[in-house]
């Protein structure tokens, strides 16, 4: 149980491009999801945390206006990087979480954009 | 089908003394596991990690073991502290894909 999906699992796009990447949870109602980004010597940056049906709520640092998360249902949650560039190019990572506590989150297996 | 498992979603120790966090995988292929402590509100922060051509790491408190025959590692806290309290989440890598596989987390508590 708790299974959480992402897709696509990779995509390559050209610079300056908008990339939606989708986050599911397959078994379960997330009232919480959370984005996460993968940096060299695989640490992870949380970007932002959205609850079903309200704005999310970005770490400082995180440009809101260029990384639109949308959680449209109690299953889906997706990020939007707008006007990709290469510098965007890394493992975006999202976790979901059903008891709304930020405790207890499922990792999807990540998805992987390469802007050229 | 996870092929990452922590099989105890909580564990409760005494300060002083040792925590163990267990951690078992079904790939074959993975060949770098990692272990994040994630307090409450925060992202995960990377921890320990070992390669599969290793079977023990050690940094300060935390050793973490594996077991390849076995597909198992355990990550030992020692001496446990108060501040230790967190959900730590093992993880895993295949072939240098980049690729990271979470298990679903173990909720450390240790108390004073």
């Amino acid at each position: 149980g708790a299974v959480v999906s992402q897709h696509p699992s990779r995509v390559i796009c050209k610079s300056g491009t908008s990339v939606k990447i989708e986050c599911r949870s397959l078994d379960f109602q997330a009232t919480t999801m959370f984005w996460y980004r993968q940096f060299p010597k695989k640490s992870l940056m949380l970007m932002a945390t959205s609850n079903e049906g309200s704005k999310a709520t970005y770490e400082q640092g995180v440009e809101k206006d260029k990384f639109l998360i949308n959680h449209a249902s109690l299953t889906l949650s997706t990020l939007t990087v707008t006007s990709a560039h290469p510098e965007d190019s890394s493992f975006y990572i999202c976790s979901a979480s059903f008891d709304g506590l930020t405790e207890t989150q499922y990792f999807g297996p990540g998805t992987r954009l390469l802007v050229l | 089908d996870q092929q990452v498992k922590q099989n105890s979603p909580s564990l409760s120790v005494q300060e002083g003394r040792i925590s163990i966090l267990n951690c078992d995988y079904t790939n074959s292929m993975f060949d770098y596991f990692l272990w994040y402590k994630k307090y409450p509100a925060e992202g995960p922060t990377f921890l320990i990690s070992i390669s599969s051509i290793k079977d023990k790491n050690e940094d300060g408190r935390f050793t973490v073991f594996l077991n390849k025959s076995a597909k198992h590692l355990s990550l030992h806290i020692v001496p446990s502290q108060p501040g230790d309290s967190a959900v730590y989440f093992c993880a895993a890598e295949e072939g240098g894909s980049e690729k990271l596989v979470f298990g679903k987390g173990t909720k450390l508590t240790v108390n004073p």
